[in-house]
């Protein structure tokens, strides 16, 4: 039961460059999200889904596609990467209801 | 919406003496609150939980917390701490579905 599993685990970009951060979870949970966590700033939601085919913005969702095609993938899409995006990624997941959610290990992105 | 706040960014604290890290929430009809732990380098955990019933939570590793809903309070202790337990410690708040973070507070273990 590998939980969520996050890659890449480090990127490096330049600025206007575009990535996607992959997110899976193998615990049949159906709701998913995104946070990033910056010095002194705790983790801000960036995007949610509570389920395939469902989501929603966070508190900073600019800058920043998901989607929800399956339960167990939830995939981050950066466009156009800007200096502001770099940041450590978290993806974590729950049931329905929660409360408790379980976190990915952390995607360190830079943008230079 | 809710609302979490660590009042303290960074805690010194001598090895073996007690700590505690102090967490306020904005006021809602029931809540669940928790506390998570972020080890150097690593993710988050859940350290403990508040869901309904006891106001007292414990974890394996020492570490209590009490659920005071007059203070809207939700603050972690451990009575004798540990080199080990240098972390980052985030105390955080469910809401549809979603869950909100205080900005953490960092704790050091001075030799």
């Amino acid at each position: 039961n590998a939980g969520v599993t996050q890659t890449p685990k480090f990127q490096v970009l330049k600025t206007g460059q575009s990535m996607t951060l992959q997110c899976a979870q193998d615990m049949n949970h159906e709701y998913m999200s995104w946070y990033r966590q910056d010095p002194g700033m705790g983790l801000r939601l960036i995007h949610y889904s509570v389920g395939a085919g469902i989501t929603d913005q966070g508190e900073v969702p600019n800058g920043y596609n998901v989607s929800r095609s399956t339960t167990e993938d939830f995939p981050l899409r950066l466009l156009s990467a800007a200096p502001s995006q770099t940041s450590v990624y978290f993806c974590a997941s729950s049931y329905r209801g929660g409360p408790e959610a379980f976190f990915g290990q952390g995607t360190r992105l830079t943008v230079v | 919406a809710q609302s979490v706040t660590q009042l303290d960014s960074q805690v010194p604290v001598f090895e073996e003496a007690p700590v505690e890290l102090r967490c306020n929430y904005s006021s809602s009809v029931s809540v669940y609150l928790f506390w998570y732990v972020q080890y150097p380098n690593q993710g988050l955990q859940l350290l403990l939980k508040y869901l309904s019933g006891s106001t007292l939570v414990e974890s394996i590793n020492g570490f209590e917390a009490e659920f005071n809903k007059s203070q809207t309070s939700f603050h972690l202790r451990k009575p004798s701490v540990h080199i080990s337990d240098t972390a980052e410690y985030f105390c955080a708040v469910s809401e549809d579905d979603k869950i909100i973070f205080g900005k953490g507070t960092r704790l050091h273990i001075l030799p």
